[in-house]
């Protein structure tokens, strides 16, 4: 069956300007997570979704960013006024289930280059 | 809060040989989930293998294993018989203590000798 899938594949915004990035989940997954991955490091959290509820958005890193799966399967990351520290890959990762021990599959990302 | 250290930025290894990359974790639980994803030049993190940590036994998953010892918090992985294919950054993370999304390290680059 199909993955999980991101688009754009790639970004480029200039510094000021609000981008959207899309994930599809595979389809009957209940969990949705984002993560942030700077060059060189690893992924880091940023907000999670069991269905269309956002339980935590503990990572996010300011009030710029915000997130959303309104009907519980498509998910869109948003940032307002993207500043150069906001370069990174955008990974989005679904599960079945929630709980630490369902395994998440990953997208291929979004890589946001901010000028 | 719970942390991983990978200490290997970078390791190489002839094709056909056997590879350690480590992993150390750090936390207060009991009950948690450890993994190793293998992300590729493509960026598409894939699952290597998982642990549980209230199983004894070593997860394999034919040429990966782990040596996951609890009390030390260790849980390095270990690929035999590598293959060109092998190449790409691994990830070590940990699931548990009431946090929803997974902890990352820092990753290894592993690299592949023809």
């Amino acid at each position: 069956g199909a993955g999980v899938s991101q688009s754009p594949r790639y970004k480029v915004a200039k510094r000021g300007q609000d981008v959207a990035l899309r994930c599809d989940p595979i389809s009957g997954h209940v969990s949705l997570f984002w993560y942030q991955q700077a060059l060189g490091q690893g992924p880091e959290f940023l907000t999670y979704f069991q269905n269309e509820a956002q339980l935590d958005k503990s990572g996010l890193p300011s009030d710029r960013f915000f997130a959303e799966r309104p009907e519980g399967s498509v998910s869109t990351l948003k940032i307002q006024r993207t500043q150069q520290e906001d370069s990174a890959v955008y990974l989005c990762a679904s599960s079945l289930n929630r709980g630490p021990a369902d395994t998440q599959y990953f997208g291929p990302g979004t890589r946001l280059t901010v000028l | 809060a719970q942390t991983v250290t990978q200490s290997q930025p970078e390791m190489s290894v002839q094709e056909a040989e056997t590879v350690t990359l480590s992993c150390t974790y750090d936390t207060s639980e009991s009950d948690y989930y450890l993994f190793w994803y293998k992300q590729p030049p493509s960026r598409q993190m894939i699952l290597v293998i998982r642990q549980e940590a209230y199983k004894q036994q070593n997860a394999t998953e034919n040429r990966f294993s782990v040596n996951f010892q609890k009390a030390a918090k260790s849980f390095s992985l270990k690929i035999s018989d590598s293959q060109l294919g092998d190449a790409a950054m691994y990830f070590c993370a940990y699931s548990g203590g009431g946090a929803d999304g997974l902890t990352f390290g820092k990753g290894t680059h592993l690299i592949i000798q023809p």
